[in-house]
Order: C-alpha cells, then structure tokens, then sequence
C-alpha cells in the first residue's frame, strides 16, 4: 500500500509568500526525503530527515517530522516563481531497503 | 546536469516494436533503479541493482527486462509492450548503505508512448 502521500494535491501562491506542504505516512521509517520535480525533468533531492530528528533546514527550506502523527512537513518560505514544481516525499520504512514515494503536490507560484 | 544521463529522451513505439532504455551515472554510485511514473500515480519502482546484481524486482511484467553489466551503466529492455506502459521511465543512482537509503540521483527521463 501507499506508504507517503502528500497534502494538498495542489497549491497556488504568489511571490513571496511562504508555501508549506505535509507528508502523512502509515509505518515506522528510518528517514523521510523530500523531492522537487520541475515539468518534463528528473526528481531533484531537496533534503532528508532522520527519525531521530524533528527539524531540519536547508536554505529557505524548514522540514519537521512527527513520527508520533507519523506526518512530515516541508515549508519554502519567501517563495520564488521559480520554485513551481511537483513536491514529493518518500520514506524508508524500517526493514526495507527503498524509498516509497507519495503522489506529490504541484506547486506554482505566481508572479 | 544530475551526472545521470539517460537516452532517449523521447520514444515512440508500436506495441510489436524492440526498443531499449540507457541510463549511465558518473557518480561513482553503486546501486541504480528503474522507475515508472505514470499521470496522478505514485513514482513506482521497477528494478534494483547493487553492484550490478538485482536485488528488487516489483513484480514487474516479462515484457520489461533490465540489464547493468556494470555500476555505471542501466537499461531496460522493452518488447511487445502495451499501451499502458507509456509513461516516464526514470533512472536513479545512490551510493549504497547497509544502514538507511541515501539520497538519489535522477536522470530527466525517457517519455515513452506505446501506439
């Protein structure tokens, strides 16, 4: 079954606003990852979290995880047009050995 | 640049047609995926390798047949496929790590549309 899948499905915002999406997922993991997909393009690795932490951040990027609500949520802040893309999570459940991926939320900020 | 090429980028073929998908890292990485992402679907993994043995296999059908002959370089093989196959097909590499999954490196992808 679905292990991450994102909220909402899609998001518009315009420049400069802050843009946050969640990640809810079903079992225990070793680490959450975030991934942004530009259109027609591969997944690019934005960040990853262990289950030991409860925040991370990376530039104007700020991910905290839950793993009580088993939730994780990736905020950009002071968006840029160039930050529209899809926004994926994906987890490594505790005794596997891949990434599950959610659907991923579709981003676009305005101008 | 991803430092994960994959050819082609585009590829149409008829359901009776033999075609092959080739993806290569310059990463100095030691595991490589396969994965289909098909429209409003979760990113579906296909095939695992590390160190060129393949160590996943999701139940995917015979029509689909991978190949690394070395930690450099992936592909899969495609023949008789169906319609439903037409999707994006990414590559992905990642050093290998008995302990959690490192992060992962996509190619852009092969878009592939079965007439």
């Amino acid at each position: 079954s679905q292990q991450g899948e994102e909220d909402p499905q899609a998001l518009s915002i315009q420049e400069g606003e802050n843009a946050t999406m969640n990640c809810s997922y079903k079992t225990s993991i070793n680490n959450l990852q975030w991934y942004r997909q530009n259109s027609g393009r591969g997944l690019v690795h934005l960040i990853l979290i262990r289950s030991n932490e409860r925040e991370k951040h990376s530039g104007r990027l700020r991910v905290t995880l839950d793993t009580s609500k088993k939730s994780s949520s990736l905020l950009i802040t002071a968006s840029r047009a160039a930050d529209t893309a899809s926004y994926f999570c994906a987890t490594d459940a505790a005794g596997y050995s891949t990434l599950t991926f959610g659907k991923g939320t579709m981003l676009l900020v305005s101008p | 640049e991803t430092g994960v090429t994959q050819t082609p980028r585009h590829l149409v073929m008829g359901m009776t047609n033999k075609k092959s998908l080739k993806c290569e890292q310059h990463l100095g990485h030691n595991a490589m995926y396969w994965y289909k992402q098909s429209a409003k679907k979760p990113l579906e993994l296909m095939f695992v390798y590390n160190f060129k043995e393949q160590t996943e296999n999701n139940s995917v059908p015979s029509r689909f047949s991978p190949e690394c002959p070395n930690s450099s370089h992936l592909f899969l093989h495609l023949h008789t496929l169906q319609p439903e196959d037409s999707a994006l097909y990414l590559c992905a590499s990642s050093p290998r790590d008995r302990g959690s999954i490192q992060p992962q490196h996509f190619g852009d992808g092969t878009r592939l549309s079965i007439l």
